[in-house]
């Protein structure tokens, strides 16, 4: 099956620090992509639909300035966490669809455990 | 529009068989199954992507009912690995951006 990298695996930072994530599909080309939060035993909630070549849809209450996406290219997406604080701190998890598959499914990546002192 | 996932838990004895439901209240394009266990990404189970349709690998099988806008998840003769938290996304028919909307999840824990 089609491979989703993310990176880091697990940041910790201070808070008011900036994070990236970057998310790549490894072997195939995905226009769209998203970006998943998760708390501990919870369900994945999506935070943006991010979209090659142009800007990310967001879900509501999900801040467009906090979290910033970038999808530069068909196999590269990135998130950053501006100003990080506690609150912030969770399981992201990128993920993207291989559309030219025969079932379309939905690839995950590993995800990043982000702690946020 | 999330769908809703029944049981919440379920606790198995190696061997024996359970069915996990995912309900929605609107028209599905299609439903995906997903098993993810702690600490880990959700994996891909199986898509289904036509009313009525049933899919199936090893002793994991899934139907779709499109009238009942509702997918039932089949395990039997369960395993040890078969233990994590499955999720049920489901696209809807009118939806943009071909997103999913995930249920809640099912904590199956298979024990010896």
């Amino acid at each position: 099956g089609a491979v989703v990298s993310q990176h880091p695996s697990r940041v910790i930072c201070k808070s008011g620090t900036s994070v990236k994530i970057e998310c790549r599909s490894l072997d195939f080309q995905a226009t769209t992509m998203f970006w998943y939060r998760q708390f501990p035993k919870k369900s994945l909630m999506l935070m943006a639909t991010s979209n090659e070549g142009s800007k990310a849809t967001y879900e509501q209450g999900v801040e467009k300035d906090k979290f910033l996406i970038n999808h530069a290219s068909l196999t590269l997406s990135t998130l950053t966490v501006t100003s990080a604080h506690p609150e912030d701190s969770s399981f992201y998890i990128c993920s993207a669809r291989d559309y030219s598959g025969r079932d379309n499914e939905q690839f995950f990546g590993p995800g990043t455990r982000l702690t946020v002192l | 529009q999330q769908p809703v996932q029944s049981p919440q838990a379920v606790i198995l004895r190696e061997g024996e068989d359970a069915v996990i439901n995912c309900s929605s209240s609107k028209a599905l394009y299609s439903v995906h199954w997903y098993r993810q266990k702690h600490g880990e990404a959700p994996i891909f189970l199986m898509i289904l992507l036509k009313g009525g349709e049933q899919k199936g690998h090893d002793k994991i099988s899934a139907s779709f009912n499109e009238k009942k806008q509702q997918s039932s998840l089949y395990l039997t003769a369960s395993q040890l690995s078969y233990s994590g938290t499955y999720f049920c996304g489901t696209e809807l028919l009118t939806g943009n951006n071909r997103k999913l909307i995930w249920g809640l999840g099912t904590s199956l824990a298979v024990n010896p």
